[in-house]
């Protein structure tokens, strides 16, 4: 168990929809980052929020938002949902920013768009 | 993004050490070296990560070369329990950005 708690850990859902995927930091930890994986693509880098504030982005569609709250716990909304959408999505956190800490990522959240 | 190469698959012998290769030519002196692995139907888990000198830790041993172009990850001693597809990421600016990684089976 790395700590990092992601809910829900399934999700079925249709095209068009928007849904919202949270994420719970390990008690500590400041940085979250959001991941998703399909089968073509690989684990793709989405986001990164530090303490709150948004501080690397990746590949991540303008149909996805996502942020941190004070309570440092993450959600990742995902709108006008395509049926490419359906991957693992998955959440991880690290105590600080910078290259030399190391990321704890969660079980991740499976998302199925019909 | 700084760029890894590492080979799509190997394979090892239950109980007995696996190195796994990675190169990273273009590295700069901030990079360090970090090394997840993921295993089947699970998140991905840290490794171990270094910048300059070898580390060791319970999972497994960090060589690095001289020129930190190539780095080497050690298991002393593969179970079954360690087959997976194992990423070698080069961390510049706190973005783990993931490659397609090596996948290690592991035989019995």
């Amino acid at each position: 168990d790395s700590g990092v708690t992601q809910t829900p850990k399934h999700l079925i859902t249709a095209t068009g929809q928007r849904v919202t995927l949270r994420c719970s930091p390990r008690s500590g930890d400041l940085s979250v980052y959001w991941y998703q994986q399909s089968l073509d693509q690989g684990l793709q880098f989405l986001i990164q929020y530090y303490n709150g504030e948004e501080r690397a982005k990746g590949n991540i569609l303008e149909r996805f938002s996502a942020q941190q709250f004070p309570d440092l716990h993450s959600e990742l909304n995902l709108s006008s949902l395509e049926l490419g959408d359906s991957a693992l999505y998955f959440c991880a956190s690290s105590v600080g920013r910078g290259p030399n800490t190391e990321a704890f990522f969660g079980q991740g959240t499976r998302l199925t768009v019909v | 993004d700084a760029k890894t190469t590492q080979p799509n698959s190997m394979e090892s012998n239950e109980e007995e050490p696996v190195h796994l290769p990675c190169n990273h030519s273009t590295i700069s002196g901030t990079d360090y070296i970090h090394w997840y692995r993921q295993l089947p139907s699970q998140g991905p888990e840290y490794v171990i990560h270094g910048l300059t000198s070898n580390v060791n830790n319970r999972m497994a041993s960090l060589a690095i070369a001289e020129d930190r172009k190539s780095s080497t990850l050690i298991l002393h001693r593969a179970t079954l329990r360690d087959a997976a597809v194992y990423y070698c990421i080069l961390n510049r600016d706190d973005k783990i950005i993931f490659g397609k990684g090596t996948r290690l089976h592991i035989l019995p």
